[in-house]
C-alpha cells in the first residue's frame, strides 16, 4: 500500500518561498509508470492543481503558478518536492501531494495534507 | 482551460436517499473524469475515473455516467459515511482542473 506524506514548515512569511516535502513509502518511487503531483486548497474552497514529475525528471506546472514553481525529485530518498517563490497571502491553503497515472491524471494515491500559512 | 462546474454546491439528504451530483465542462471531454469524496480535514479519495468505472475497494452503491461535457455521480443509497463534499476533475487536457465541489449535510 503506497503512502505519501507531506513535511515542510507551516509558516511562510510573504516574499519568501515555500519548500514541501513528500515522502513515498510502500513502495519505490521509481517503479510504474507514475507522476507525483502537488495539489493544494485554500480554507473552505476547492483543488488546484500546482503540477507534477516522473522519476526521470520531467515536470508539468499549471500555467497559473508557472513562473513560481519548482518540483523536484530525489530517487534515492523516495521523495519528491515543491517549491514556491514569491508567496503571498492567497497561497495560504493546505498542500497535498498525490499520485496520478502517467496516462490518464486522476489521483489515486494522496497524503494527508500539510498546511501551510502565509504571514509575517 | 476547462472549467468544471458542479451543480447544486450543497444539499440536504437522509440516509437512504438516491442522490444524484451533476459535473458539466466547459468543453467536451470524452470520458476523462473522475470524481472524489473529501470528509473535513481530510484527503480527497479517489472513487471514481474515466467517468463510470469504480475504484477499487469503493462501495457499489457509488455509480458514475456520462460523456463528452455533462457527468453525474450517483449515491444509490445513501449512508451517513457519505456525507462529505464531493469533487469532479477533468484529465482531458491540461492543466487538470477541479469542480467547486457539491456538499452532502444531513437533513
Amino acid at each position: 500500500q503506497v503512502q505519501l506524506q507531506e513535511s515542510g514548515p507551516g509558516l511562510v512569511k510573504p516574499s519568501q518561498t515555500l519548500s514541501l516535502t513528500c515522502t513515498v513509502s510502500g513502495g519505490s518511487i521509481s517503479s510504474g509508470s507514475y507522476y507525483w503531483s502537488w495539489i493544494r486548497q485554500p480554507a473552505g474552497k476547492g483543488l488546484e492543481w500546482i503540477g507534477r514529475i516522473y522519476t526521470s525528471g520531467s515536470t508539468n506546472y499549471n500555467p497559473s503558478l508557472k513562473s513560481r514553481v519548482t518540483i523536484s525529485v530525489d530517487t534515492s530518498k523516495n521523495q519528491f518536492s515543491l517549491k514556491l517563490s514569491s508567496v503571498t497571502a492567497a497561497d495560504t491553503a493546505v498542500y497535498y501531494c498525490a499520485r496520478d497515472n502517467a496516462s490518464d491524471e486522476y489521483f489515486d494515491y494522496w497524503g494527508q495534507g500539510t498546511l501551510v500559512t502565509v504571514s509575517s | 482551460a476547462i472549467r468544471m462546474t458542479q451543480s447544486p454546491s450543497s444539499f440536504s439528504a437522509s440516509t437512504g436517499d438516491r442522490v444524484t451530483i451533476t459535473c458539466r465542462a466547459s468543453q467536451g471531454i470524452s470520458s476523462y473524469l473522475a470524481w472524489y469524496q473529501q470528509k473535513p480535514g481530510k484527503a480527497p479519495k479517489l472513487l471514481i475515473y474515466a467517468a463510470s468505472t469504480l475504484q477499487s475497494g469503493v462501495p457499489s452503491r457509488f455509480s458514475g455516467s456520462g460523456s463528452g461535457t455533462d457527468f453525474t455521480l450517483t449515491i444509490s443509497c445513501l449512508q451517513s459515511e457519505d456525507f462529505a463534499t464531493y469533487y469532479c476533475q477533468q484529465y482531458y487536457s491540461y492543466p487538470p482542473g477541479f469542480g467547486q465541489g457539491t456538499k452532502v449535510e444531513i437533513k
